[in-house]
């Protein structure tokens, strides 16, 4: 069974620094491109970013280029999204989704984890 | 990239079909065939319902349907039911390895 576990959100003030983390289990891991998705309370999904299955290519959302940083660690089965600078505007629930090996749509999601930035 | 457009919300009785657009541009889903639909339960995480504009992924009920025609892409679902009452979200590939979402249609089942 396919499963996206997140981790690492909480309580950071404005300019604080946050790392998340996904754990994947039940597929092959570095076979997949993974991507970062967030959803604001009361709002609606916004792609943040993604990366390769081998980790050699990145892409951010231009909201979040130059302050997040994402990774993995395929021997691991894990995946990061190192947050800095963070402001109260990246408020969310940020998951981790798999890409579907076609690349044209996300087949599994994990449950999120809330980043609160606030004061 | 801008958000594809959806209507805030939709609504039907039991039984009855409710049809949601999402309309961006040709950039996004008018330029490809790739557009995809997720469902989502309030404190839940999305739910893959259609791919490929029209494609059901197994285990996803005959009752959701979803078509394209130019720069609009709709989800159809058929014979309402209580448990479809949920956000329902649009996606489409934008070209160059990246997705753009949609604002969002609330579903109610009246």
């Amino acid at each position: 069974e396919v499963q996206l576990v997140e981790s690492g959100g909480g309580l950071v003030q404005p300019g604080g620094s946050l790392r998340l983390s996904c754990a994947a289990s039940g597929f092959a891991f570095s076979n997949y491109w993974m991507h970062w998705v967030r959803q604001a309370p009361g709002k609606g999904l916004v792609w943040v970013s993604r990366i390769t299955n081998d980790g050699s290519g990145t892409s951010y959302a231009d909201s979040v280029k130059g302050r997040f940083t994402i990774s993995r660690d395929n021997a691991k089965k894990t995946l990061y999204l190192q947050m800095n600078s963070l402001g109260v505007e990246d408020t969310a629930v940020y998951f981790c989704a798999r890409l579907d090996y076609g690349g044209t749509d996300f087949d599994y999601w994990g449950q999120g984890t809330l980043v609160t930035v606030s004061s | 990239q801008s958000a594809l457009t959806q209507p805030p919300s939709a609504s039907g009785s039991p039984g009855q079909s409710v049809t949601i657009s999402c309309t961006g541009t040709s950039s996004d889903v008018g330029g490809y065939n790739y557009v995809s639909w997720y469902q989502q339960h309030p404190g839940k995480a999305p739910k893959l319902m259609i791919y490929d504009v029209s494609k059901r992924p197994s285990g996803v009920p005959d009752r959701f349907s979803g078509s394209k025609s130019d720069n609009t892409a709709s989800l159809t679902v058929s014979g309402l039911q209580a448990e479809d009452e949920a956000d329902y979200y649009c996606s489409s590939y934008a070209g160059n390895n990246n997705f753009v979402f949609g604002t969002g249609t609330k579903v109610t089942v009246l």
